[in-house]
């Protein structure tokens, strides 16, 4: 199973947006609703920011959003804040009970 | 509150085996299917394994298949990884991560612990 794929950096000043995409195949993210996203701070955990395409869970700002297209799912980050400086990775379910995560993308807040 | 606490990383020399703990708490861990992913250092996050509530069903990523065994102590509320014929390439923190549903499938990771560090080396 190949990782998913997703640019290597994305950037903006504070107050703007960034979207990070997400592009796998028909077998992970075209054929589920399955994608979630991750944030993941230096030396820290992952955590869920986004799942099953574009659902936050309780306590993630409305500001992080989640959409899907064919082959291709992305996050978007409004209202870019110093704290949203971090690596996201993207997850599909990829079927036979089997999950990969995208490449990863440092996002830096300029 | 939903916490899990990983243990068992260290030092291994290739072919050697190390078992992984991860003690959940905050929840029902009988209700809840377990993963285990891993990151390499400065690379990516890589689905391991991962198995069901009851503990009936395990699932293995091709690239541990056969050397890692996935396992649940209910009565201890704690998850396990044993993990044998090591190879240099398993080098990475490993994370245990619960998902939010009884079994394993379609699904998301919503809480992750911190990570305990494996290091393959002679």
């Amino acid at each position: 199973q190949s990782a998913l794929t997703q640019p290597p950096s994305a950037s903006g000043s504070p107050g703007q947006s960034v979207t990070i995409s997400c592009t796998g195949t028909s077998s992970d993210v075209g054929g589920y609703n399955y994608v979630s996203w991750y944030q993941q701070h230096p030396g820290k955990a992952p955590k869920l920011m986004i799942y099953e395409v574009s659902k936050r869970p309780s306590g993630v700002p409305d500001r992080f959003s989640g959409s899907k297209s064919g082959n291709t799912a992305s996050l978007t980050v409004s209202g870019l804040q110093a704290e949203d400086d971090a690596d996201y990775y993207c997850s599909s379910y990829a079927g036979s009970n089997n999950y990969v995560f995208g490449t990863g993308t440092k996002v830096t807040v300029l | 509150e939903v916490q899990l606490l990983e243990s068992g990383g260290g030092l291994v020399q290739p072919g050697g085996s190390l078992r992984l703990s991860c003690a959940a708490s905050g929840f029902t861990f009988s209700s809840y299917a377990m993963n285990w992913v891993r990151q390499a250092p400065g690379k990516g996050l890589e689905w391991v394994s991962a198995i069901s509530g009851g503990g009936g069903s395990t699932y293995y990523a091709d690239s541990v298949k056969g050397r890692f065994t996935i396992s649940r102590d209910t009565s201890k509320n704690t998850l396990y990884l044993q993990m044998n014929s090591l190879r240099a390439e398993d080098t990475a923190v490993y994370y245990c991560a619960k998902t939010p549903f009884p079994n394993v499938g379609a699904a998301h990771f919503d809480y992750w612990g911190q990570g305990t560090l494996v290091t393959v080396s002679s």
